[in-house]
């Protein structure tokens, strides 16, 4: 189970969009709809921002979107506000009741 | 609303075991799935392994098996998890992580406040 692959590091400025990959395999993201997204600030715990590759959680702004095509699956981040910036981790399932997060990619607002 | 309250930093010696606990409170405990991920200093998070309380079937991570152990007290609605043989590789931040249902496409959505363990001789 090696770890979904994800830019170290993107940027944008107030008001930007920004699209941060996460590159799996036909073992993970490429064959199962089960994609998640979390947030995680410096000294807190990881914060969930999206599920099932599409789907936003109750409370979740509509600034964030997923998706997916074939091995790879994206989070975009709309209108960008600086309280975005933190890392963010995507999460596949992996067959046999297993899971594999990306590296994590740290996103800085200008 | 369900919270997750995990046991104080731990400092271990390399070659020993550390147990670590997690309690659930607000909300029922034994049906859904409690998950642990651990992330090393400036590190991204790991899945290590999860156990479903009310079956008390646990499944791990390939890099962990053998060597993690996790379980649950269906009485005191606490998960553990517990790893043995620690290096210094072992020193991470240890989150346990609720999913709100059985089904692999359940995503964690509660999380604990992470427990710090070092290994350090």
């Amino acid at each position: 189970q090696s770890a979904l692959t994800q830019p170290a590091s993107v940027s944008g400025t107030p008001g930007q969009s920004i699209t941060i990959p996460c590159t799996g395999t036909t073992s993970d993201v490429g064959t199962y709809k089960v994609v998640s997204w979390y947030q995680q600030h410096p000294g807190q715990a990881p914060k969930l921002m999206i599920y099932e590759v599409t789907e936003r959680p109750s409370g979740i702004s509509n600034r964030f979107s997923g998706s997916k095509s074939g091995s790879t699956a994206s989070l975009t981040i709309s209108g960008l506000q600086a309280e975005d910036e933190a890392d963010y981790y995507c999460c596949s399932y992996a067959g046999g009741s297993t899971w594999v997060f990306g590296g994590g990619t740290k996103l800085t607002v200008l | 609303q369900v919270q997750l309250v995990q046991s104080e930093s731990e400092v271990k010696k390399p070659g020993s075991s550390v147990k670590v606990s997690c309690k659930a409170s607000g909300g029922t405990f034994s049906t859904y799935p409690i998950n642990w991920v651990r992330q090393a200093p400036g590190q991204g998070l790991q899945w290590m392994g999860r156990i479903v309380p009310f079956v008390d079937i646990a499944n791990y991570a390939q890099k962990f098996q053998g060597r993690v152990t996790i379980n649950a007290d269906k009485s005191a609605t606490t998960a553990y998890i517990e790893l043995s043989s620690l290096t210094s590789e072992d020193t991470a931040v240890y989150y346990c992580a609720r999913a709100p249902g059985t089904y692999n496409s359940d995503p964690f959505d509660i999380w604990g406040q992470g427990t710090m363990v070092t290994v350090s001789s």
